[in-house]
């Protein structure tokens, strides 16, 4: 599975989109990108994931560029409740693959 | 809510013992995974379980062993407790067989060994 990079921590004003990048650029033609969340040593939550097009759900966007070596996801307006470790996994389609978690970017919200 | 179980949410022991973790996946899920997320680091990826049989091994140490019942629920068993095994340990669950096969994770049970 490819190896993804993402920031340390980001801010982000309440009210405002949240975009939160990662770099994926070894991501190879069968690999998903997902994201999950964790929030304060909860268990993590799936959020979104896509393979070539943008995708969109109740919680996010996911934006993933032509060449899919990079994604976006979008909090469009950030509550306090999104404060959080957000994750960015690039997995194959085999269902043997595993979700490996790198550190991840966390996400503060502030009022 | 997940509809992923586990327990027990909390559990304090000494170092030496031996304990067991557990965990009831969403129905309808046949595959189970094991993650270890100790202070301040990224969840660890331990070990699958697919309809009973072992499907894949992490970084799992061999103190600690895992097994998936006929009932699809799970029990994470870790022997010879040291200190650096103080950490939350997370069960996840998947439908596996569909090819997004995104994971839903219990809350976890907190481990502290004195």
């Amino acid at each position: 599975d490819a190896k993804t990079t993402q920031p340390t921590s980001m801010d982000c004003a309440e009210g405002r989109a949240a975009n939160l990048p990662c770099n994926h650029s070894t991501i190879s033609g069968n690999e998903y990108v997902y994201w999950y969340r964790q929030i304060h040593s909860q268990g993590p939550q799936y959020i979104i994931h896509g393979l070539k097009n943008n995708e969109t759900n109740e919680m996010a966007s996911l934006i993933i560029t032509e060449d899919r070596k990079s994604s976006t996801l979008i909090l469009p307006h950030a509550t306090l409740r999104d404060t959080a470790v957000y994750y960015c996994i690039a997995r194959g389609a085999n269902t043997g693959n595993q979700f490996y978690f790198g550190t991840g970017t966390s996400l503060t919200v502030i009022p | 809510d997940s509809g992923v179980t586990q327990t027990p949410k909390h559990l304090i022991t000494a170092t030496g013992q031996r304990v067991t973790l557990r965990c009831s996946p969403r129905s309808g899920d046949l595959s189970v995974y094991w993650y270890q997320q100790s202070l301040d680091q990224g969840l660890q990826f331990l070990i699958q379980y697919y309809n009973g049989e072992e499907r894949a091994k992490g970084n799992i140490l061999e103190r600690f062993s895992a097994q998936q019942f006929p009932d699809l629920h799970s029990e994470l068993n870790l022997s010879s407790l040291e200190l650096g095994d103080s950490a939350l340990y997370f069960c996840a669950s998947s439908v596996v067989g569909r090819n997004t096969g995104e994971l839903f994770f219990g809350e976890g049970s907190r481990l502290t060994v004195l």
